[in-house]
């Protein structure tokens, strides 16, 4: 059974700091590994998706990182802001467009 | 472009009574799912479909119907709604797979069954 961890479950970090969040999955036959943005209340806004073939993929201040072999991702935040507070969560596609969801890292960016 | 439009966004179901959960997507995508959100546990598959005319079960199936009688539309059906069916209900579609495209989702259907 695929599994997706993602580690910490919550951050708390002052404004302009550089952060690192954390996906770890089971099954390394991916097709794509996306990182979502949720508010609070709110749906799934896509920010990053890196293909299997991919290392990295990269967005303004959001870098994010794949290694298939040893089913990990990371998603990397630059200079972090109020704005940017929000869970996060990290989907792996498997095949017949299946997600499996890791259970979010909700980041908290004081002023 | 609306993207992928779920309604209703709130919906309060006694338990025993049924109901549908629409979602449309007007971006000619194949494939189209739904989720469920509960907290600490992620998002879990409940029904997903490829194309018009075929639909298969997810990770969490029992209690929910679907059909995919077009592209664009992808309803869920609770049959006999229980507490246990309480939870925020995503539907996402996107692309053939093989294009390797994002998916979308859409804003959620926030269900309470008392």
């Amino acid at each position: 059974k695929q599994e997706v961890t993602q580690i910490p479950a919550a951050l708390s970090v002052p404004e302009g700091e550089n952060l690192v969040l954390n996906c770890s999955f089971t099954d390394s036959a991916i097709y794509n590994l996306q990182w979502f943005r949720q508010d609070p209340g709110k749906g799934l806004t896509s920010l990053l998706l890196i293909q299997s073939s991919q290392r990295e993929q990269t967005s303004g201040r959001l870098n994010a990182s794949l290694d298939k072999s040893s089913g990990r991702s990371t998603l990397y935040i630059a200079a972090s802001q109020p704005g940017d507070s929000a869970t996060y969560l990290c989907a792996v596609l498997y095949n017949f467009n299946k997600f499996y969801f890791g259970s979010g890292t909700k980041l908290n960016v004081k002023p | 472009n609306a993207g992928v439009t779920q309604t209703p966004k709130f919906q309060v179901l006694k338990t025993g009574q049924s109901m549908t959960l629409q979602c449309a997507q007007d971006m000619n995508h194949e494939y189209m799912s739904w989720y469920r959100q509960d907290p600490g546990m992620g998002l879990r598959l409940i029904h997903y479909s490829v194309g018009a005319g075929i639909t298969d079960q997810g990770e969490v199936p029992n209690g929910y119907n679907v059909s995919r009688s077009t592209t664009e539309d992808f309803p869920l059906r609770l049959l006999s709604a229980a507490p246990s069916q309480t939870s925020v209900y995503f539907c996402a579609s996107s692309f053939s797979q093989t294009m390797n495209t994002e998916a979308f989702f859409g804003q959620g259907t926030r269900l309470t069954v008392v």
